[in-house]
């Protein structure tokens, strides 16, 4: 099962910032928080990881509270094109290469 | 850099019959995972890869799946004899663990297989 939870979904206007919410209360110390993306009809599409430190790549940025019980997904000017399912999910970070748990994600509607 | 390619695209088929999926993973990735999700569900995982040898394959439905990948390249993933329960989309992903020991897996854009 996931270890997260997520509204199931969310409404953003164009242009506008979204911020999408995860909870995963019971992460363990060595579990990174991963977010994925699936743009209807696609493969899932990786966005950004972190472990505790906040994090930015071009795509996104990944807020973690300091207690790292939650973290939102920034998408800073959201287009119509990301229109999708957004998925946050926690792996262990050593160990070897671990299997992705997913769970209903959170569908984000970018309105024009 | 070419991405994972899967093949092929579109399967119908009839109860009975059989289908291989194949994955080609990015150059380079040792690690080639399979997943699937059925209508309605969640995308589910399947079995993961690290060359040629199964590293886990707990998320095989049942033995008329056969995942191989022989060599350590390509994948293929054959469904024999097909149900009408297998209906769904499967997709591929690969992955290469790096010098932080993390590993990004990467989605092939999946495969629709419909069963009749």
């Amino acid at each position: 099962d996931a270890k997260t939870t997520q509204p199931t979904s969310m409404d953003c206007a164009e242009g506008r910032a979204a911020n999408l919410p995860c909870n995963h209360s019971t992460i363990s110390g060595n579990e990174y928080v991963y977010w994925y993306r699936q743009i209807h009809s696609q493969g899932p599409q990786y966005i950004i990881h972190g472990l505790k430190n906040n994090e930015t790549n071009e795509m996104a940025s990944l807020i973690i509270t300091e207690d790292r019980k939650s973290s939102t997904l920034i998408l800073p000017h959201a287009t119509l094109r990301d229109t999708a399912v957004y998925y946050c999910i926690v792996r262990p970070s050593q160990g070897g290469s671990e299997k992705l748990v997913f769970g209903k994600g959170t569908k984000l509607t970018v309105n024009p | 850099e070419a991405g994972v390619t899967q093949f092929p695209s579109h399967s119908v088929i009839e109860k009975g019959q059989t289908v291989t999926l194949r994955c080609d993973p990015i150059s380079g990735h040792d690690n080639l995972y399979w997943y699937r999700r059925v209508m309605g569900k969640e995308i589910k995982f399947l079995l993961h890869f690290v060359k040629e040898s199964k590293q886990d394959e707990s998320g095989m439905p049942n033995n008329r799946f056969l995942a191989e990948r022989t060599g350590g390249t390509y994948s293929t993933l054959k469904v024999q004899p097909a149900e009408l329960e297998d209906s769904g989309v499967y997709f591929c992903a690969s992955s290469q663990v790096g010098l932080d020991m993390l590993d990004t897996q990467y989605f092939g854009p999946g495969t629709r297989l419909t069963v009749l």
